[in-house]
């Protein structure tokens, strides 16, 4: 079935270094890879995503890059600070179809003072 | 302010227990899902709802219900709990192709 695949499950990095996790689905009709942060006692909150006709999007210091023919896209944070440690997930879905979506397994990031 | 509220926020009961946890949005979103989340295994889909009357299983529908009578709530019901559905359930909300939007979080334990 479909399956999403994210590496590392934690991640400790100083602050101020970057941080990139990864991830890899299955279902090649996919074309909608949002990223989700998670903090401490909340639901998870959209902070970037992107769709299969674009293969980078970036908003400040969060980047996403999407590699279609590899079936695999990528989160990278760059010059980390305190408040980007939080769980963070990856999904793939048809976006037309936003009920159904499939996560990943979560990356715990650390931020290191 | 754009919101999915869900109730109760913490629980613990007892073994066969019936018990409902609510959720409602104010968006008018087509689209309501349930989630649990377990330690090492990510958001996994119970059940979703594409619009009134209109519900599917997702990936992890055994021991629970769900119903969408009205387009801003959509409750998930367990009929009898038992321990290995002590979880953190989210409840989601979204518009076809737009962001999905979760709610806070139940924490549910069941002894």
């Amino acid at each position: 079935g479909e399956n999403v695949e994210q590496h590392p499950s934690t991640l400790s990095v100083q602050e101020g270094d970057s941080a990139v996790i990864k991830c890899t689905y299955s279902d090649s009709a996919s074309n909608y890879f949002p990223w989700y942060k998670q903090e401490l006692g909340k639901g998870p909150q959209l902070i970037i995503d992107i769709r299969s006709n674009v293969g980078e999007k970036k908003d400040q210091r969060i980047a996403v890059t999407l590699n279609k023919t590899a079936k695999h896209f990528s989160l990278h944070i760059t010059e980390t600070q305190p408040e980007d440690s939080a769980v963070y997930f990856c999904a793939a879905s048809t976006y037309s179809s936003a009920s159904k979506i499939i996560f990943g397994s979560g990356t715990r990031l650390s931020i290191r003072p | 302010e754009a919101q999915v509220t869900q109730n109760p926020r913490y629980l613990i009961t007892v073994t066969g227990k019936k018990l409902t946890v609510t959720c409602s949005q104010n968006m008018n979103h087509e689209y309501m899902s349930w989630y649990r989340q377990d330690p090492g295994l990510g958001l996994r889909q119970i059940y979703y709802s594409m619009n009134v009357e209109v519900t599917d299983k997702g990936d992890v529908p055994e021991g629970y219900k769900v119903s969408r009578k009205e387009k801003r709530n959509f409750p998930l019901i367990l009929e009898s709990p038992s321990p290995n559905q002590t979880s953190l359930y989210f409840c989601a909300s979204s518009s076809p192709g737009n962001t999905i939007y979760f709610g806070e979080g139940s924490w549910l334990t069941v002894v």
